[in-house]
């Protein structure tokens, strides 16, 4: 089975409205990286997470790794934010990432 | 500073030729990772090095993909021979122990 399972698949947004992604784990994880990956398939990083949260402008995340989740909020969004969103987990002394099917996001206005 | 870099951006092969990708990763970053990247399968791990050892060959890829890394600035993917069903985008990443950065990947197409 999918050992990084992303939800929603897709999803549509109307600007300025608000939503959150999900990314469970069913592997041991220490770290969480979230990148969105644009039109022209640049993966650009969003988050860099050990447990805890993080926030970044209309973004924030949090990663709790007893639980096995991590989730990336995102608020007010705008039409610059749609693209594919991508988790990925990773385990600090093996550095490999496992990655998530993608949440495909579009913002209408 | 420079990110990682990737060339060609693309690239149209036809089935049977040999192919080499190239990866300039992020300076002073020791790990480096090849991904594939594909509708039906997403992000799948290609090979993975560490202080320019090889510390994973991606299992099912081992059989014509073969990657390098003969500097700690440089490493190549090479797919020999290509088949249509490698045709995907293949994507360099690196890393210093922490977060991974990724280029802007070179789009193989094999017809």
């Amino acid at each position: 089975g999918d050992k990084v399972k992303q939800s929603p698949s897709a999803l549509s947004l109307q600007e300025g409205t608000n939503s959150a992604l999900r990314c469970n784990f069913s592997i041991a994880a220490t770290t969480v990286q979230w990148f969105l990956q644009n039109p022209r398939g640049s993966l650009m990083n969003l988050f860099y997470l050990v447990p805890g949260t993080k926030e970044n402008g209309r973004l924030k995340s949090a990663f709790d790794s007893k639980e096995s989740y991590s989730t990336l909020h995102i608020r007010d969004a705008q039409l610059e934010d749609s693209g594919t969103y991508f988790c990925a987990a990773g385990n600090t002394g093996n550095y490999k990432y496992v990655f998530g099917a993608g949440t495909r996001l579009k913002v209408i206005a | 500073d420079a990110g990682v870099t990737q060339t060609p951006r693309h690239e149209v092969a036809e089935k049977g030729q040999t192919i080499i990708l190239k990866c300039e990763p992020v300076s002073g970053h020791n790990d480096l990772f090849w991904y594939r990247q594909t509708k039906i399968q997403g992000l799948e791990l290609l090979s993975y090095f560490r202080s320019k050892s090889l510390m994973e060959d991606g299992g099912a890829f081992k059989d014509r993909f073969k990657a390098e890394m003969l500097n700690s600035s440089f490493s190549t993917l090479k797919i020999q021979p290509t088949e249509p069903k490698d045709s995907a985008v293949y994507l360099c990443a690196s890393s210093l122990d922490t977060e991974v950065f990724f280029g802007k990947g070179t789009r193989l197409t094999v017809v």
